[in-house]
């Protein structure tokens, strides 16, 4: 199996506090982990691409002091998203990679609703 | 030019039928192809992965791959209305090994 966490499901806070939000891979170890973000009835949208022990990198347009990556582990990378704004109201979803037998394949965790008062 | 290019749909058809979901891509390199399935409100699941020419089956899923014609397909036998989904297509870049790309996803709507 492969199986991705997150944690929490769903915040609400308010306006100027940060949130942060945990992507575990369970039953493997995942070199690299994606953060995407998406609002309703829009595509995903990759926002950081994380290997463990380095660095993110980050997409055009996604603030890097913004959006703070850390990949600790081979099966654990969190999101802080700092001083947000309700315009940072989104679904946030992580997506851990798997060796697979012809490749490495992208499995996503739930996805947390971020909702900024 | 997008990397991947999926019709946004919606895609109607009657339960019971074949639906047809098709996928262009650019990176002539690429070499693994993924089909995701995302239900409104969840996050996405990974539904066929396919890497080489032809057809691979799994239940009522086929994914067909051509490589020389940069085209994916999925193809859903005997529909029902639980696969009333957006369905995404997603190619692994060619050159850069932790790059995926995906299209903006194929609305599925299953008539019953």
């Amino acid at each position: 199996g492969a199986v991705v966490s997150q944690h929490p499901s769903w915040v609400i806070c308010k306006s100027g506090t940060s949130v942060k939000i945990e992507c575990r891979s369970l039953d493997f170890q995942a070199t690299t982990m994606f953060w995407y973000r998406q609002f309703p009835k829009q595509s995903l949208m990759l926002m950081a691409t994380s290997n463990e022990g380095s660095k993110a990198t980050y997409e055009q347009g996604v603030e890097k002091d913004k959006f703070l990556i850390n990949h600790a582990s081979l099966t654990l990378s969190t999101l802080t998203v700092t001083s947000a704004h309700p315009e940072d109201s989104s679904f946030y979803i992580c997506s851990a990679s798997k060796p697979g037998l012809a490749g490495d394949e992208q499995y996503f965790g739930p996805g947390t609703r971020l909702t900024v008062t | 030019q997008k990397e991947v290019e999926q019709n946004s749909g919606p895609l109607s058809v009657p339960e019971g039928a074949i639906a047809s979901l098709n996928c262009t891509y650019s990176d002539r390199v690429s070499q693994s192809f993924f089909w995701y399935r995302q239900y409104s409100g969840k996050s996405p699941e990974l539904i066929m992965s396919i890497y080489s020419n032809g057809d691979k089956e799994d239940g009522r899923f086929t994914a067909q791959l051509n490589k020389a014609s940069q085209y994916v397909s999925l193809l859903i036998r005997d529909s029902q209305p639980s696969d009333s989904a957006t369905y995404l297509c997603a190619v692994k870049s060619g050159y850069n090994f932790n790059k995926f790309y995906f299209g903006s996803g194929t609305k599925l709507n299953v008539k019953p």
